[in-house]
């Protein structure tokens, strides 16, 4: 069975600073790996995708993934907060044609003014 | 581009009673899957229907079923809730390609069920 591990169900950052999200996932094979931002009282957004083409992944708003196979990892990353980035953010995997997400605990960002 | 639309916003039921949520897919979307969140939680994955059928199922019980609309839109049905079906009931759409499985999933806002 797959599983998605987001360590750290709390992270703050100045406004400014460097945003690292951390999002482990366990497959048997690799993957297709998503990261999606919810705002309060909202659904969930697509930041971004890998689905097996380049390691680097860009998304929306200046985020951005990297896909290392050797450590099974899917960490987010964006070079300088905004206060508007303040969201919980959740990682997700599926399998191949597999047709569920399977989604970490998430990751609640504060951004410190 | 009319994006995933969920009814209602907001919805309060007593234990034991039923419960009817609605989806309407993005346009040129042919699949539908669901979602529970509970408070603090990720989404779990409760089942998703393409053309009209049931295409995979998570770990809910029989009394979580849907449908499949032939335009596509999608109803989840929960018969005697209980306490712990509170939850954000997420929606999301995609595009099934036959022999290549399922796209990107996108989302709606949701539907904020409270069982008393």
């Amino acid at each position: 069975a797959q599983s998605v591990t987001q360590l750290g169900s709390h992270v703050s950052v100045s406004e400014g600073a460097l945003v690292l999200l951390r999002c482990n996932y366990s497959s048997s094979v690799p993957p297709y790996l998503f990261w999606y931002v919810q705002y309060p009282n909202q659904g969930l957004q697509l930041l971004l995708k890998y689905t097996s083409a380049a390691t680097l992944v860009k998304g929306i708003n200046g985020f951005e993934a990297e896909f290392k196979k050797s450590e099974t990892s899917f960490h987010l990353t964006k070079p300088s907060a905004h206060m508007s980035d303040a969201a919980e953010y959740f990682c997700a995997a599926s399998s191949g044609s597999a047709r569920q997400l399977t989604f970490g605990s998430g990751t609640q960002l504060t951004v410190l003014p | 581009e009319t994006g995933v639309t969920q009814s209602p916003t907001h919805l309060i039921k007593t234990r034991g009673q039923q419960v009817t949520l609605r989806c309407s897919s993005q346009s040129g979307h042919n699949t539908v899957s669901w979602y529970q969140q509970a408070l603090g939680q990720g989404p779990q994955f409760i089942f998703q229907y393409y053309r009209e059928e049931e295409n995979g199922r998570g770990n809910f019980p029989p009394r979580f079923s849907g449908l499949q609309f032939p335009n596509y839109s999608s109803e989840l049905n929960v018969n005697a809730l209980e306490l712990d079906d509170s939850a954000l009931y997420l929606c999301a759409s995609s595009l099934e390609l036959p022999g290549v499985g399922t796209d990107t999933q996108y989302f709606g806002p949701g539907t904020r069920l409270t069982v008393l």
